[in-house]
């Protein structure tokens, strides 16, 4: 019963460095999401995926990329690290259809030095 | 421009207590709304929700109060414990979009003391 898993949990990037946050689930839903979380901003969307193979922008997406993979997986990409996206990302997944809730999974702490 | 507003960043509680949490929504197209808890270091996860359809809806010692006419909603919990201590966001999202987008606000800490 994992739900929503995200990898790693933890990372510390130094500026202009690339890494890939990894974000699965096994609930069968279409809509998929990127959220950050900042002190003070509650929960920014940077990009949704309402199907495989559609994404679209959310409010803060300068500076990030995502696939998404298949129905399971939805990747967010930083290509050069900047201070600024020092924050907790959350993944989260819906059932598009109907009043349904979303599911978030636990986050990562990302630093950028 | 948020859709969704929560203007009150910290509300702290005795135990025993109600706590009433509030939320504004400027899109009227909004048909679904839900409440979010999160405690730190772990990811937010769903409380109660409620239906535009609906005014009220009641799960344990959490009910929230949708007022359509004001787009305002309000979670109430009664009685307040010290384990409710977190931040807790509200949510909406229009049920015509096939997006499946949730907007959020930007959170309400809510302090439950002893």
């Amino acid at each position: 019963n994992a739900g929503v898993t995200q990898t790693p949990k933890f990372q510390v990037l130094k500026t202009g460095q690339s890494m890939t946050l990894q974000c699965a689930q096994d609930m069968n839903h279409n809509s998929m999401y990127w959220y950050r979380q900042d002190p003070g901003m509650g929960l920014r969307l940077i990009y949704y995926s309402a199907s495989e193979g559609t994404t679209d922008k959310g409010e803060v997406p300068n500076g990030y990329n995502v696939s998404r993979l298949n129905k399971r997986e939805f990747s967010l990409r930083l290509e050069s690290a900047a201070p600024s996206q020092t924050s907790v990302y959350f993944c989260a997944s819906r059932a598009n259809r109907g009043n349904t809730e979303a599911f978030f999974g636990q986050g990562t702490r990302l630093t950028v030095v | 421009d948020q859709q969704v507003k929560q203007n009150s960043p910290s509300l702290s509680v005795q135990e025993g207590r109600i706590s009433i949490l509030n939320c504004d929504y400027t899109n009227s197209m909004f048909d679904y709304f839900l409440w979010y808890k999160k405690y730190p270091a772990e990811g937010p996860t769903f409380l109660i929700s409620i239906s535009s359809i609906k005014d009220k809806n009641e799960d344990g010692r959490f009910t929230v109060f949708l007022n359509k006419s004001a787009k305002h909603l309000s979670l109430h919990i009664v009685p307040s414990q010290p384990g409710d201590s977190a931040v807790y966001f509200c949510a909406a999202s229009d049920r015509g979009s096939t997006l499946g987008r949730l907007y959020f606000g930007r959170g309400t800490q809510l302090t439950v003391w002893p």
